[in-house]
């Protein structure tokens, strides 16, 4: 099936630093992918959709300046937050969306998430 | 805009016992319908999608949902629930929206089993 390795797991940073998420499709073309950020018990809030070589498109009431999305190749999508503080601390989870090379089947998957914590 | 309910944030069932897990939704126009199941600290995985197609669909690990339009719900539906199905589920809706898929995730049921 397809794949998504997203990493890291788990990162703990200091408050005003900078953390960087990557999300990767390990066997298909992602020409978009998708970052979610859940709060503890609570369902994934869309935060961004961004198409490969596009800039991303943020959802309403999300700062791109804090949230930076990169999706440079059909392969690697990064989500870098900036100047971190404690209320960032969430779970992040990126999908990607694609073709399975061969098959040509459309495929949807999801990252296994990243757990930030901001001290 | 689209949305999904879930009824219920917390379902508990006994194993063996049947596994109902209700969603409502609304959408202006034809939706696609999604059910996801999600492990602690696990991203989430796809149980069964509706297409447009059967309106019984059968997913992974004995799990089927019925699309009922005139209801407007996809319940996600298992015979017998097994220890390993305790986890959270959140049903997800989708209608295209310029290239891409935006799916609209419930705000989840966490599913207990009791032996």
């Amino acid at each position: 099936g397809a794949v998504v390795s997203q990493h890291p797991s788990r990162v703990i940073c200091k408050s005003g630093t900078s953390v960087k998420i990557e999300c990767r499709s390990l066997d298909f073309q992602a020409t978009t992918m998708f970052w979610y950020r859940q709060f503890p018990k609570q369902s994934l809030m869309l935060m961004a959709t961004s198409n490969e070589g596009s800039k991303a498109t943020y959802e309403q009431g999300v700062e791109k300046d804090k949230f930076l999305i990169n999706h440079a190749s059909l392969t690697l999508s990064t989500l870098t937050v900036t100047s971190a503080h404690p209320e960032d601390s969430s779970f992040y989870i990126c999908s990607a969306r694609g073709r399975k090379a061969g098959s040509g089947a459309n495929v949807l998957t999801f990252g296994a998430g990243s757990r930030l914590t901001v001290l | 805009a689209q949305s999904v309910t879930q009824l219920g944030s917390h379902v508990s069932v006994s194993e063996g016992a049947l596994v109902l897990l209700r969603c409502n939704y609304s959408s202006s126009v034809p939706p696609y319908l999604f059910w996801y199941v999600q492990y602690p600290n696990q991203g989430l995985q796809l149980l069964l999608k509706y297409t447009s197609a059967a309106t019984l669909v059968k997913g992974i690990n004995g799990f089927e949902a019925e699309f009922k339009k005139s209801e407007t719900s996809f319940h996600l539906t298992k015979p017998s629930a097994h220890m390993s199905d305790a986890a959270e589920y959140f049903c997800a809706v989708s209608v295209y929206g310029g290239s891409n898929y935006k799916l609209t995730f419930g705000k989840g049921t966490l599913l207990t089993v009791n032996p």
